[in-house]
């Protein structure tokens, strides 16, 4: 079946501007989660929603940050005034239910590059 | 403040061999772990986990230890394949918490 997609795959942002990358969940799965991937670097968590709940963003870096999952399927991840410091893969990932245990099923990513 | 560390970016094994992949955290508080595997492009791949009740746990040719009292699990690959080639991530998670906390990876090379 088709797993987490996510586009664009690549985004090449001038510094200054907005953008918002999209994720589309395994269909069914009540948990969304972003994580943020710098070159060499672990991915790191941002937010994660059950249903369309946002229930943790202690992982967001600034107020440019913001995701939502207005009818409990697709996010969008959006950020402001994009800085070079945002560049970075931004991995979505989803599971059937809340908790650890349930495996996280990521998508491909969206390599996003702040000129 | 890296709480989970993968402190090897990279390591090469022949085929055939084992492959000794291994973490280190420090949040005495995770009680599971899991590895993920990620090839070029793609997202990570979930690959086997344990949880900290555990010590071992077995899947095919992939073997998860955990040492709790050092605060140390590896993951051994047995007999390591081409295919294996990719980068590893170690990741934990505390009772009740629903996000992961990776490593930095290491960059697994299998040698023909």
């Amino acid at each position: 079946g088709a797993g987490v997609s996510q586009s664009p795959r690549y985004k090449v942002a001038k510094r200054g501007q907005d953008v918002a990358l999209r994720c589309d969940p395994i269909s069914g799965h009540v948990s969304l989660f972003w994580y943020q991937q710098a070159l060499g670097q672990g991915p790191e968590f941002l937010t994660y929603f059950q249903n369309e709940a946002q229930l943790d963003k202690s992982g967001l870096p600034s107020d440019r940050f913001f995701a939502e999952r207005p009818e409990g399927s697709v996010s969008t991840l959006k950020i402001q005034r994009t800085q070079q410091e945002d560049s970075a893969v931004y991995l979505c990932a989803s599971s059937l239910a809340l908790g650890a245990y349930n495996e996280q099923f990521f998508g491909p990513g969206t390599r996003l590059t702040v000129l | 403040d890296q709480q989970v560390k993968q402190n090897s970016p990279s390591l090469s094994v022949q085929e055939g061999r084992i492959s000794i992949l291994n973490c280190d955290y420090t949040n005495s508080m995770f009680d599971y772990f899991l590895w993920y595997k990620k090839y070029p492009a793609e997202g990570p791949t979930f690959l086997i986990s344990i949880s900290s009740i555990k010590d071992k746990n077995e899947d095919g040719r992939f073997t998860v230890f955990l040492n709790k009292s050092a605060k140390h699990l590896s993951l051994h690959i047995v007999p390591s394949q081409p295919g294996d080639s990719a980068v590893y991530f170690c990741a934990a998670s505390g009772p009740g918490a629903q996000k992961l906390v990776f490593g930095q990876g290491t960059r697994l090379t299998i040698n023909p």
